[in-house]
């Protein structure tokens, strides 16, 4: 039973725009969410974190929204550039478990 | 300063046989995670050690997987009597202490395929 759900598995974005990851989850008591990036034959590398006392975090052209009452989470790149193609990850806890849910990855193609 | 490694990188095996994946944490991280991502999954947690003891054993799927780690650095992910449901991209991580997602640095991971 997935907790966490990407249900886009990719996206394509010309060189500039801007790129919008999606991410919803199903357990209210998650209160702590973060985006990892993959490139091919890599692990998995922290991007971006938002706590649920926030509603937006930003670190340079990254930037993290979240809704709790629609349960969601998007991620903003902006202005995409093609070194950001890889595979996005969004993940959610609990802030005191060990225990980590992630979605099923958003491939991001950005076109030169 | 060399980062988390697995090995092997792939592994492909037949079903009943038994599977042993290595991690090799960063040195001097305490906290060590092994997670897999199946096809179609998210990344799903296994196990958690701090130093060699496992707190939270939680996420291992079945007792055909069991986990190791000694000397409070490589850690062995042991699966027994494989199945094919069991093919996973299966990653290692590891963080200086106890802490959040965004302090675990991830190896590569080993590819296992079973037929």
């Amino acid at each position: 039973d997935q907790q966490v759900k990407q249900n886009s598995p990719s996206l394509s974005v010309q060189e500039g725009r801007i790129s919008i990851l999606n991410c919803d989850y199903t357990n209210s008591m998650f209160d702590y969410f973060l985006w990892y990036k993959k490139y091919p034959a890599e692990g998995p590398t922290f991007l971006i974190s938002i706590s649920s006392i926030k509603d937006k975090n930003e670190d340079g052209r990254f930037t993290v929204f979240l809704n709790k009452s629609a349960k969601h989470l998007s991620l903003h790149i902006v202005p995409s550039q093609p070194g950001d193609s890889a595979v996005y990850f969004c993940a959610a806890s609990l802030i005191t478990g060990n225990q980590f849910y992630f979605g099923t990855g958003t491939s991001l193609t950005v076109i030169p | 300063g060399a980062g988390v490694s697995q090995s092997p990188s792939n592994k492909v095996t037949e079903k009943g046989k038994d599977v042993e994946l290595r991690c090799d944490p960063i040195s001097g991280h305490t906290a060590l995670y092994w997670y897999r991502q199946s096809l179609g999954q998210g990344l799903e947690f296994l196990i958690y050690f701090q130093g060699n003891s496992a707190p939270d054993k939680s996420g291992l799927p079945s007792d055909r997987f069991s986990a190791e780690r000694t000397g409070g650095s490589v850690s062995t992910l042991t699966i027994q009597r494989t199945q094919q449901e069991d093919s996973a991209v299966y990653l290692c991580a590891s963080s200086k202490n106890r802490g959040g997602l965004e302090t675990q640095y991830f190896g590569p991971g080993t590819r296992l395929l079973v037929l």
